[in-house]
């Protein structure tokens, strides 16, 4: 158990509505990350957050948006839903010690109608 | 830029024999190098990394993979595969080993056992 919770863990949605995901650790990690995955894509990173308030754009960030108030929260925002957003999200953390080994959530599937 | 390539989506073995996952990476500085397991349903598991110091690293559940400069290769194998090796296995490439590393992954192979 790496002590990341994602939710909701399953939602459908409607385009053009918003959508944000929750990702807490339980951790104290200060390197938290946002993947989705796609079949025949594997995982991509959407942004991840070097601390508080410090976060940076990965490799397909158009449409999302990330905030981290706290330590241990990392939300992830879709202003305004589109189809090609629907996915599975993962949030994924990091920090010194445990070998310096990113840990996986379990997931949040999303499903933009 | 740094790039994971992972030929094929689907491998099928019997139970018992050997299990081998190709990935071939591409990248401008020393690499480091990741195999993570996946369960129906779940999140990602790592199963082993290399982080530049022996080239044979050997992980979770038997598995093992060799880093090959020459090749740009990190090829994951098992010498007997069993029935609940079945899931999808991710290869990643990071420029670093830290705590700071985004992780760059290949599309995933399918591992099928039969029995």
């Amino acid at each position: 158990d790496a002590g990341i919770t994602q939710s909701p863990r399953h939602k459908v949605t409607e385009t053009g509505t918003p959508v944000t995901l929750r990702c807490h650790q339980t951790e104290n990690h200060r390197y938290m990350y946002w993947y989705r995955q796609d079949p025949g894509h594997g995982l991509r990173l959407i942004h991840y957050s070097y601390g508080v308030k410090d976060t940076d754009k990965g490799e397909v960030s158009d449409g999302y948006s990330v905030s981290r108030s706290k330590t241990e929260d990392f939300l992830l925002t879709l202003e305004s839903a589109t189809s090609s957003q629907t996915s599975v999200y993962f949030c994924a953390i990091s920090g010194q010690g445990k070998g310096n080994t990113i840990y996986f959530g379990e997931g949040s599937w999303l499903t933009v109608v | 830029a740094q790039s994971v390539t992972q030929l094929g989506s689907h491998v099928s073995v019997s139970e018992g024999a050997l299990v081998l996952l190709r990935c071939n990476y591409s990248s401008s500085v020393p690499p480091y190098l990741f195999w993570y397991v996946q369960y129906p349903n779940q999140g990602l598991q790592l199963l082993l990394k290399y982080t530049s110091a022996a080239t044979l690293v050997k992980g979770i559940n038997g598995f093992e993979a060799e880093f090959k400069k020459s090749e740009t290769s990190f090829h994951l194998t098992k010498p007997s595969a069993h029935m609940s090796d079945a899931a999808e296995y991710f290869c990643a490439v990071s420029d670093r080993a830290g705590a700071n590393s985004k992780l760059t992954f290949g599309k995933g192979i399918t591992l099928s056992v039969r029995p």
